[in-house]
């Protein structure tokens, strides 16, 4: 199994600021995934964070507004730039098992924007 | 249409009783995944599936292929299972192999 921290938990911005999230891995993963959960939606893919290459982002989604760096296999920051209210989410941190097919997701990094 | 259809939306239960819910999806798939999430907002996996029956403690998970459908049943319902319930599919996109989630079963267990 794999252990994902993610931080911070929680922050409230305002508008026009931005946050970034940092998640850890406790041991070398391939592919990270950055995912969105509206309130009352289900989880959308941002973006799978490669190691050495620029991020794979999915429709509808770029990255001057979701910026991602991956410096390690354990590591990877995703940046919510120039925030809104839309931007207000549980934004989760994912992987999937080297070995299995079993997904793995970080607690989450509930934004509030004011 | 959403790819992955939940059913129901919320649930209430009491203490004790049996819970269903249900998953349709509509795209090939190479896996199934039943998830929770806790009002907190992190996310466990419960099961992955891409035939018959698995069981862990109270839980059970069953597909269905050939009709596109799961369900996760709960036995001995207790207030520790409440969470939201979410299923997802791995299908295969455009060559690569995603996830795709259904909106939640919020799931309420009172004492």
């Amino acid at each position: 199994s794999a252990v994902i921290s993610q931080k911070p938990s929680r922050d409230i911005c305002q508008r026009g600021t931005s946050l970034t999230i940092q998640c850890q891995v406790d041991s070398q993963v391939t592919m990270m995934f950055w995912y969105r959960q509206q309130p009352g939606q289900s989880l959308t893919l941002i973006a799978t964070a490669n190691q050495g290459s620029e991020a794979t982002y999915e429709s509808g989604f770029v990255i001057d507004k979701f910026p991602i760096s991956r410096p390690n296999l354990t590591f990877s920051t995703l940046t919510v730039s120039n925030l809104s209210p839309e931007d207000s989410s549980i934004y989760l941190c994912s992987l999937k098992g080297l070995h299995t097919d079993t997904q793995y997701f970080g607690p989450g990094t509930r934004l509030t924007v004011l | 249409k959403n790819e992955v259809e939940q059913s129901p939306q919320n649930l209430t239960a009491q203490e004790g009783e049996f819970i269903t819910i249900n998953c349709s999806y509509s795209v090939g798939i190479s896996a199934l995944h039943w998830l929770q999430q806790h009002p907190g907002g992190g996310i466990v996996s419960l099961f992955m599936l891409s035939s018959g029956k698995k069981k862990h403690g109270r839980l059970i998970a069953t597909i269905n292929i050939q009709e596109k459908h799961s369900s996760l049943h709960i036995t001995a319902s207790h207030p520790r299972d409440s969470a939201v319930y979410i299923c997802a599919v791995r299908s295969p996109q455009g060559g690569s192999e995603k996830l795709v989630f259904g909106k939640g079963t919020k799931l309420t267990v009172n004492p």
